[in-house]
């Protein structure tokens, strides 16, 4: 089993720029989410899909568009990038929205110029 | 709301000393708490959680955390810290309904030869 599995593992935008983020998971978990981790503040919620066809707000979701595309998959959209989204971002999963043990990918570092 | 607290940024330590890390929540009930280490580079692998039950938990790698309601603590212990445990450690809790963590800011551990 892969985990959970994310793409890119690097990227540098431009200002306005779009750009997708996918991630991936093989465990069959229901639930899905992304995070951003920036210096000091420890990761920080953007969107969550509690179960496949469900998607919320987490945290701090503005700028950003989520699709829970089938049970597998959880991508990350950036419409219109801003040098504020510099930043790592980490897709996780977990088996049930009940559970909070989350499993963790190797993150995806961007970089908006 | 729920918060977490991580009240060092950085520790520094011997190798082969023992290691204890601070973590406070704030939540109005029983929480689900959870530590997780991230590597240089690498996404979050959990060390250990705590439901229910025993308020001593042990992990992996020779962890282990205790439950103290009373503090609202879940201070993270390791009795003899190996080169390899050099990472960031984030506590988190979650609501015992399920979904969402919140993260503490994380705590570098740096340890010396």
């Amino acid at each position: 089993n892969a985990g959970v599995t994310q793409t890119p593992k690097f990227q540098v935008l431009k200002t306005g720029q779009s750009m997708t983020l996918q991630c991936a998971q093989d465990m069959n978990h229901n639930s899905m989410y992304w995070y951003r981790q920036d210096p000091g503040m420890g990761l920080r919620l953007i969107y969550y899909s509690a179960s496949e066809g469900t998607t919320d707000k987490g945290e701090v979701p503005n700028g950003y568009n989520v699709s829970r595309l089938n049970k597998r998959e959880f991508s990350l959209r950036l419409e219109s990038a801003a040098p504020s989204q510099t930043s790592v971002y980490f897709c996780a999963s977990s088996e049930v929205w009940q559970h909070n043990e989350q499993f963790f990918g190797p993150g995806t570092r961007l970089t908006v110029l | 709301a729920q918060s977490v607290t991580q009240p060092d940024i950085h520790i520094t330590v011997s190798e082969g000393a023992s290691l204890e890390l601070r973590c406070n929540y704030s939540y109005g009930a029983t929480p689900y708490l959870f530590w997780y280490v991230q590597s240089p580079g690498q996404g979050l692998q959990l060390l250990l959680k705590y439901f229910s039950g025993d308020t001593l938990v042990q992990g992996i790698k020779g962890f282990e955390a205790e439950f103290k309601r009373s503090q609202s603590s879940f201070n993270l212990r390791k009795p003899s810290v190996h080169w390899s445990d050099a990472a960031e450690y984030f506590c988190a809790v979650g609501a015992n309904q399920g979904g969402k963590l919140i993260f503490g800011q994380g705590t570098e551990l740096s340890v010396k030869p």
